[in-house]
């Protein structure tokens, strides 16, 4: 079974310091998608990164970073030089290798990052 | 143009009644979901068809049932509503294919209130 941990249910942080949000996952398939979905106090909930099993470069979108780490099942996100939009909750999710139109979205129970100004 | 819509997008009703939540992707996608995001935050899937085929369906109360009459629309409609019922609803899309693990965009979500 497919299990997702986000162990940092809060995180405060004052604006321009950077905030690293740790996603520890479980899955005994070889092949798995790993996700970062953001949900702004408006609730919708926003795609962020989609990366697969085989592929661990690190990625770099603006101020985002994301850490893909197989040897400890990590894939933890970074928000460098933090600002008063970021404050949201932010989701790691997993979907092992599903069969065609079976995509299932398991997700971890989110951290809530709390910008100060 | 709204990707992933749903309507409505707050629902206040008492126990006991029937309500249905619509939602349309205008993607293209060929994959739709439904998603429940209870009081604490914790997003749980209930449903997913892949062209009008439910494919995923947990462990949900038969009060639950949806309706896909078309690949861009999967409408959730629910009897005899209970308490334990308020969250708050996201359909999702995505493309299917043999590749998977394809990124899901979310709607709006629908709050539901049971009183």
């Amino acid at each position: 079974a497919q299990k997702v941990t986000q162990a940092q249910t809060e995180i405060s942080v004052v604006e321009k310091e950077d905030v690293t949000l740790d996603c520890v996952y479980e899955t005994r398939d070889t092949t798995y998608y790993l996700f970062w979905y953001k949900q702004p106090p408006s609730g919708e909930l926003v795609f962020l990164i989609r990366r697969n099993s085989f592929d661990e470069q690190n990625e770099i979108s603006g101020r985002y970073s994301w850490n893909f780490q197989k040897s400890t099942s990590s894939f933890n996100f970074t928000i460098t030089a933090s600002q008063v939009v970021d404050s949201a909750v932010y989701f790691c999710a997993l979907s092992e290798a599903p069969l065609y139109g079976n995509n299932r979205l398991a997700f971890g129970k989110g951290n809530q990052v709390v910008v100060i100004p | 143009d709204t990707a992933v819509s749903q309507t409505p997008k707050y629902l206040v009703t008492q126990m006991g009644n029937d309500k249905s939540i619509k939602c349309e992707q205008n993607l293209g996608h060929d994959t739709m979901y439904w998603y429940k995001q209870d009081s604490k935050k914790f997003l749980k899937i209930m449903f997913s068809y892949n062209n009008k085929e439910l494919i995923i369906n947990e462990t949900v109360p038969n009060r639950f049932s949806p309706k896909s009459p078309d690949k861009a629309h999967l409408n959730l409609h629910i009897n005899s509503l209970e308490l334990g019922d308020s969250a708050v609803y996201f359909c999702a899309s995505s493309q299917g294919g043999l590749a998977g693990g394809r990124e899901q965009y979310f709607g709006p979500g629908t709050r539901l209130t049971v009183t």
